[in-house]
């Protein structure tokens, strides 16, 4: 496609489910980016990925998080026991090159927006 | 604390006036800045960029303007346009990472 691809850009789960959300890059691009967005607020650092490897998780705010890019191209990041607080739209962005570089740009996704009830 | 925030939460401005949105910043160990618009619904898209050893750097409409003296940042769009109603973020870059402000919400009046 033309733009990073995001899926579902709605998801209602009950607390306790487990979800996953799905980012599709744009093609050939390094980095990749999850953030998230809580209502009126702007976007907080989740995790980066340079190709398969996840250089810095340190923005996932507990060990039910978890991202992962097997392949380089599509990233998954999943939640486990999903809480109230996890509500909030969950952003990807990807980059051609490695970060940071001028003139790099990060193109964003529509989002996720989670809503757990 | 290292944060990113923005001076106004709103402003209001009426078409075809210039409009600058404030952004100041704590960390001076940043790589460079980036301005980004987010309308209802969307993720946030690329305005401009500035490095942190440049003063100032104009695009399409709009300028933004580094002052590292007083750890500020500016973006100025000239002849706002309906089309530019959104929120605006400021994101300071450092490492691998963005850190954005709050956001200033843009309204343009017709």
């Amino acid at each position: 496609g033309a733009g990073v691809s995001q899926s579902p850009r709605y998801k209602v789960a009950k607390r306790g489910q487990d979800v996953a959300l799905r980012c599709d890059p744009i093609s050939g691009h390094v980095s990749l980016f999850w953030y998230q967005q809580a209502l009126g607020q702007g976007p907080e650092f989740l995790t980066y990925f340079q190709n398969e490897a996840q250089l810095d998780k340190s923005g996932l705010p507990s060990d039910r998080f978890f991202a992962e890019r097997p392949e380089g191209s599509v990233s998954t990041l999943k939640i486990q026991r999903t809480q109230q607080e996890d509500s909030a739209v969950y952003l990807c962005a990807s980059s051609l090159n490695s970060f940071p570089r001028l003139n790099t740009e990060a193109f964003f996704g529509q989002g996720t927006r989670l809503t757990v009830v | 604390g290292e944060s990113v925030g923005l001076h106004l939460p709103t402003l209001s401005v009426q078409e075809g006036d210039n409009s600058i949105i404030n952004c100041a910043y704590s960390n001076s160990a940043s790589d460079y800045f980036i301005w980004y618009k987010q309308e209802s619904g969307k993720g946030p898209q690329f305005i401009i960029d500035i490095r942190s050893n440049m003063d100032k750097r104009q695009g399409q409409r709009v300028t933004v303007l580094l002052n590292k003296t007083v750890k500020h940042l500016s973006l100025q769009i000239a002849a706002t346009q309906p089309g530019d109603s959104a929120v605006y973020f400021c994101a300071e870059i450092r490492f691998s990472r963005f850190y954005f402000g709050t956001g200033t919400s843009l309204t343009v009046i017709p």
